[in-house]
């Protein structure tokens, strides 16, 4: 079974301060996604990662994908109260693994930011 | 166009009720599928569509029965829930089933069970 280990769970920040969120497995994903979500709302993509190494960016977000294809880390820049919500991470298992066609999800982080 | 769409936003319904959720995408994706998720947890996997066809069952209870009518449409008939049943019913779609397919999730259906 494949996991993804979240961390943090919770972080409660002042705007204007930096953050990362940290996805960590033993297993190889195939690519990973980044998730951020509002009560009662879907989970909206933020990101998809698909390459070993890879760095994207969005605004003032920073997502990579470990050279191993096992971690990756979200990092928010001068966060804002908009980017308050649920972020989650979800790995794609390898084709013909036991995960095939499945989405393993993290924990999830909830962020709240305070003007 | 990224969308997948869900009907209706919210459901209340008795133990002894029968409803159906109903899911749309127009992205031409093949693989479909049916996410419940508790508040402030992540999705778990319910059901797989893949070319219209059932791939993956999570070992979820008969009372909860999925339908693909065709490849652009994905039902989830509810028969006798339970109150722990309530949830957010999320549906989501991707390209295929295959490793690298981004899966798109729509709104949900808010579901309360009395």
């Amino acid at each position: 079974t494949q996991l993804l280990e979240q961390s943090p769970q919770f972080l409660s920040i002042q705007e204007g301060e930096n953050l990362t969120v940290y996805c960590n497995s033993s297993s190889v994903f195939s690519s990973l996604q980044w998730y951020r979500q509002e009560p009662g709302e879907g989970p909206v993509l933020l990101v998809t990662v698909v390459t070993g190494g890879e760095v994207k960016k969005l605004k003032r977000l920073t997502f990579q994908f470990g050279d191993a294809r096992k971690d990756s880390s979200l990092h928010i820049t001068a966060a804002q109260p908009g980017d308050t919500g649920l972020y989650l991470c979800a790995g794609t298992g390898i084709y013909r693994g036991t995960s095939y066609g499945k989405l393993t999800f993290g924990q999830g982080t909830i962020l709240t930011v305070h003007p | 166009d990224t969308e997948v769409t869900q009907t209706p936003k919210h459901l209340v319904m008795g133990m002894t009720n029968k409803k159906s959720l109903k899911c749309e995408q127009h992205m031409g994706h093949r693989a479909m599928y049916w996410y419940k998720q508790k508040a402030k947890k992540p999705p778990e996997l319910m059901f797989v569509y893949s070319y219209e066809k059932l791939s993956i069952n999570e070992s979820v209870p008969s009372r909860f029965s999925p339908e693909c009518p065709n490849s652009s449409l994905l039902n989830l008939h509810l028969h006798a829930l339970q109150p722990e049943d309530s949830a957010l019913y999320l549906c989501a779609s991707s390209q295929g089933m295959r490793g690298r397919g981004t899966q798109y999730f729509g709104p949900g259906t808010r579901l309360l069970v009395l």
